[in-house]
């Protein structure tokens, strides 16, 4: 089935500095890439829509000087957080999907952000 | 009122238990319906993928939709402790790659 990496896991960074999470599709491409926060016990909240060779789509309440979204090729998105805070700590997610399959959405495992 | 509801939970079961977890949601363009199992602190697995109508099994696990009263439902049988997770169902539109929309999420505990 499709698979998406997403690296680093883990991360812990000083407030003021920048973090970047990467987003692969690993066998497959994907013009499209989601990237969404989750808040501890809560669900998914979409932050932006990562489109291949074009601008990303913000979410209202998502700024897109903070949250610098990155779509080179189609099977690279990333997101980097800039001048962090210690309330951009959270878990981020990205997802994608092969549209050659008739599977649903496949999703990173996931980047727990800890700003200090 | 949100487009997709689901019960917080948490639901406790027995081992051995069936689990009904639910969804309702309002938008009737929906079509297809998924069902993510998330592990503390992972990202979502996918465990089901339905479209429209009608029931789908795998495994243990059955998958319901009714669109008339869109509602939908995951059944899983003879419940296990590996089973304790958090449920999301998700539900979109079209099939082109665009944007999911999430239920809460159900916290399901299962009990030796």
């Amino acid at each position: 089935g499709a698979v998406v990496s997403q690296h680093p896991s883990r991360v812990i960074c000083k407030s003021g500095t920048s973090v970047k999470i990467e987003c692969r599709s690993l066998d497959f491409q994907a013009t499209t890439m989601f990237w969404y926060r989750q808040f501890p016990k809560k669900s998914l909240m979409l932050m932006a829509t990562s489109n291949e060779g074009s601008k990303a789509t913000y979410e209202q309440g998502v700024e897109k000087d903070k949250f610098l979204i990155n779509h080179a090729s189609l099977t690279l998105s990333t997101l980097t957080v800039t001048s962090a805070h210690p309330e951009d700590s959270s878990f981020y997610i990205c997802s994608a999907r092969d549209l050659r399959s008739n599977y649903g959405y496949t999703f990173g495992s996931g980047t727990r952000l800890t700003v200090v | 009122q949100k487009e997709v509801e689901q019960d917080p939970g948490p639901l406790s079961v027995p081992e051995g238990a069936i689990v009904s977890l639910n969804c309702t949601y309002s938008n009737s363009a929906f079509q297809y319906f998924m069902w993510y199992r998330q592990y503390s602190r992972k990202g979502p697995e996918l465990l089901m993928y339905t479209y429209s109508s009608g029931n789908k099994e795998d495994g243990r696990f059955t998958a319901q939709v009714d669109k008339s009263s869109k509602y939908i439902s995951l059944f899983i049988r003879d419940s296990q402790p590996s089973d304790s997770a958090t449920y999301l169902c998700a539900m979109s539109a079209d099939n082109a790659g665009n944007m999911l929309t999430f239920g809460g999420g159900t916290r399901l505990m299962v009990k030796p």
